[in-house]
């Protein structure tokens, strides 16, 4: 059974990068196709982007300019920078298993139980 | 990019059934997921490729998906099924995950 699990600060002053990462258990991260997903305060979900084991990465467009996603094969891990993060950033991050279906789609499934990130000063 | 677009809402009493819909341009040439969100939870993903369930997702949860409209149906409601329900695309065009903007089942 896949595990994820995210950590990093709970706190972030605006301007400055917020770090994140997702450490994979029960199964290796050089194997499939790894995302990352956003929630803000009741509000729905945002992709935010994804990477695959090789490193090879995609982002949402909103995003791109101040998005980083990267992996370490060696300790099952991969992370998220986004730098100068402002109030709207402030969210539930998730990070997810990313896998292809049918050779067509992708589907979310398993998640982290997400980490809440407030960008205040 | 691709819109999906979810009524805020759905309402609907125990042991009756529920249905959900996710509108997007020829949705029906697109293979749609849905997850299941509990208040403080991640969420759960209960139906993909249009009509499929994961292993341990009860049968009284089936998907539909045709023209403009994909429809999640939730049978025999209960109130454990209360919770938000996202649909939930991959649009090949850009290489992206899309989401729509969630549903609130209520059960009355």
């Amino acid at each position: 059974q896949v595990q994820l699990r995210e950590s990093g600060p709970g706190l972030v002053k605006p301007s400055e990068t917020l770090s994140l990462t997702c450490t994979v258990s029960g199964g290796s991260i050089s194997s499939d196709y790894w995302s990352w997903i956003r929630q803000p305060p009741g509000k729905g979900l945002e992709w935010i982007g994804y990477i695959y084991y090789s490193g090879s990465t995609n982002y949402n467009p909103s995003l791109q300019s101040r998005l980083s996603i990267s992996v370490d094969t060696s300790r099952n891990q991969f992370s998220l920078r986004l730098s100068s993060v402002t109030a709207a950033d402030t969210a539930v991050y998730y990070c997810a298993r990313q896998k292809i279906v049918g050779a067509i789609t992708n589907i979310f499934d398993y998640w982290g139980q997400g980490t809440l990130v407030t960008v205040s000063s | 990019s691709y819109v999906l677009t979810q009524p805020p809402s759905v309402s609907v009493a125990p042991g009756k059934t529920a249905r959900i819909t996710c509108g997007g341009n020829n949705i029906g040439t697109k293979s749609v997921h849905w997850y299941q969100q509990k208040p403080g939870q991640a969420p759960v993903l209960v139906i993909y490729y249009d009509s499929d369930r994961p292993s341990g997702i009860p049968e009284r949860f089936s998907g539909s998906n045709s023209g403009n409209t994909a429809t999640l149906t939730i049978s025999r409601v209960e109130a454990g099924d209360e919770a938000d329900y996202y649909c939930q695309v991959w649009d090949t065009s850009s290489d992206q995950g899309v989401f729509g903007g969630g549903t609130k089942l209520t059960v009355l």
